[in-house]
């Protein structure tokens, strides 16, 4: 099996910083790998595909890149709408998995 | 744009099974063009992928669930379905429904439910 891990688990930063979060792969995904953020109490959103591909309608401070086993989602400039917890997962396989989350908040 | 809607009981006893179904509306389920899926979040807690179905009935399932998991398509509702039996404490979750784009092994789950709680308490 695959395994996911992510770093930090999380974050403190403001509006305007610039985030960094790293996700590993177990064994080698290709670029098998997806972003998605999460607001409390509601569905996952898909922000990035195939490790750097920004899905549709996600604002391009969003970013994605890496291939193998090391991925990092990148946010420019921190929105307030962007305190929210992030998940990697890998597609790589027909067994999905995700990582187990990056919480951002507010500094 | 396809739109999902989770629905079933919200509370579930322990050893009984779990059952659910996805309504898809803007689409048809038919169509191959999408991985028919299902994942839980546990309270506080992460994702976890429960498995998916292709129209055709082709199945996958996360092993670790595999021998409790049975999910189902019904082209004539235009649902899909998940059953999970022997229920404990453990399965306590929010249960999303969600889609993937069936042309590539890239894409990712790009249209979600908007998730229904399940409850296992006696």
């Amino acid at each position: 099996d695959i395994q996911m891990t992510q770093s930090p688990s999380s974050l403190s930063a403001s509006v305007g910083d610039r985030v960094t979060i790293t996700c590993r792969a177990s064994q080698s995904i290709s670029t098998y790998l997806n972003w998605y953020q999460q607001q409390p109490g509601k569905a996952p959103k898909l922000l990035i595909y195939a490790a750097s591909s920004l899905q549709s309608g996600v604002p391009s401070r969003f970013s994605g890149s890496g291939s193998g086993t090391d991925f990092t989602l990148t946010i420019s400039s921190l929105q307030p709408e962007d305190f929210a917890t992030y998940y990697c997962q890998q597609s790589h396989r027909t067994f999905f998995t995700f990582g187990p989350g990056t919480k951002v908040d507010i500094k | 744009q396809v739109q999902l809607q989770e629905s079933g009981p919200g509370l579930v006893k322990p050893s009984q099974t779990l059952s659910l179904t996805c309504t898809v509306s803007g689409g048809s389920i038919s169509s191959g063009d999408y991985y028919w899926s299902w994942i839980r979040q546990p309270p506080g807690k992460g994702l976890e992928w429960i498995g998916y179905i292709y129209y055709s009935g082709t199945t996958y399932y996360n092993p670790t669930l595999k021998s409790r998991v049975t999910i189902s398509v019904d082209t004539s509702k235009n649902q899909f379905s998940l059953k999970l039996s022997s229920v404990t404490a453990a399965d306590t979750a929010v249960y999303y429904c969600a889609i993937r784009g069936s042309g590539s092994d890239y894409n990712g789950l790009d249209v979600w439910g908007q998730g229904t709680t399940v409850t296992v308490s006696s």
